[in-house]
């Protein structure tokens, strides 16, 4: 059974990279049947939709946060990475990464999630 | 971007009752596009409804999803102990994805 787990620093300082990392178990990245995304959750914005990559490496990212972040997958097919830069307090927040099958469905399994905090 | 109102913001019921919870659109968009979220605290979100009214792997049919255009809803005909939660509506037909701001079903 497909597992996500999410891992990283639970503490950033503002104006540097927030980075995490998403290790799937029990398949692999590479499936053609499904998209790989980001969403954090803060109590101040509620769900947020970050970006999805899809099996071949395409990613699509959400405007509003476009400029600052980039979403890969490590050769490995078991990792799946999250790298926003800048951030500031407002980043603060639960990011939980999910999977999405293809053929337009929603994200139907979804890691635990880890809390980040910006602060100095 | 497609947002998404979820009303009302609190819902308090007693178990046995019926829960109508709402989403509203900012735009239309395909109903095929429209996926319901169940979220308890310090758990992530489980996916309940895709296709505004299609049932995931696992969902008991005492949930139902209904509705087209810009107006939908998640009806949960009898709660059990275990619905007391926050539901969430979503958006994936296009960029951004959004999500509706929640409607947490609370105990009378």
């Amino acid at each position: 059974q497909l597992q996500l787990q999410e891992s990283g620093p639970g503490l950033v300082k503002p104006s540097e990279t927030l980075s995490l990392t998403c290790s799937v178990s029990g398949g692999s990245i590479s499936s053609t049947f499904y998209f790989w995304g980001w969403i954090r959750q803060s109590p101040g914005k509620g769900l947020e939709w970050i970006g999805s990559v899809s099996y071949s490496g395409d990613t699509f990212y959400n405007p509003s946060l476009k400029s600052r972040v980039a979403i890969s997958e490590d050769t490995s097919k078991i990792h799946l990475t999250l790298s926003l830069n800048s951030v500031t307090a407002a980043d603060t927040a639960v990011y939980f990464c999910a999977r999405r099958p293809s053929g337009d469905l929603p994200f139907d399994i979804w890691g635990q999630g880890t809390l980040v905090t910006v602060s100095s | 971007e497609v947002v998404l109102t979820q009303s009302p913001g609190t819902l308090s019921l007693s178990p046995g009752e019926r829960a109508t919870l709402s989403c509203r659109a900012s735009q239309s968009f395909s109903s095929y596009f429209l996926a319901w979220y169940q979220q308890k605290p310090g758990q992530a979100p489980r996916l309940l409804i895709y296709g505004a009214s299609g049932r995931a792997t696992g969902i008991p049919d005492r949930f139902s999803g209904s509705g087209s255009g810009t107006d939908f809803t998640l009806t949960i005909s009898r709660l059990e102990p275990e619905d007391f939660a926050v539901y969430y509506c979503q958006h994936y037909g296009s960029s951004p994805l959004t999500f509706g701001g929640g409607t947490k079903v609370e105990l009378k």
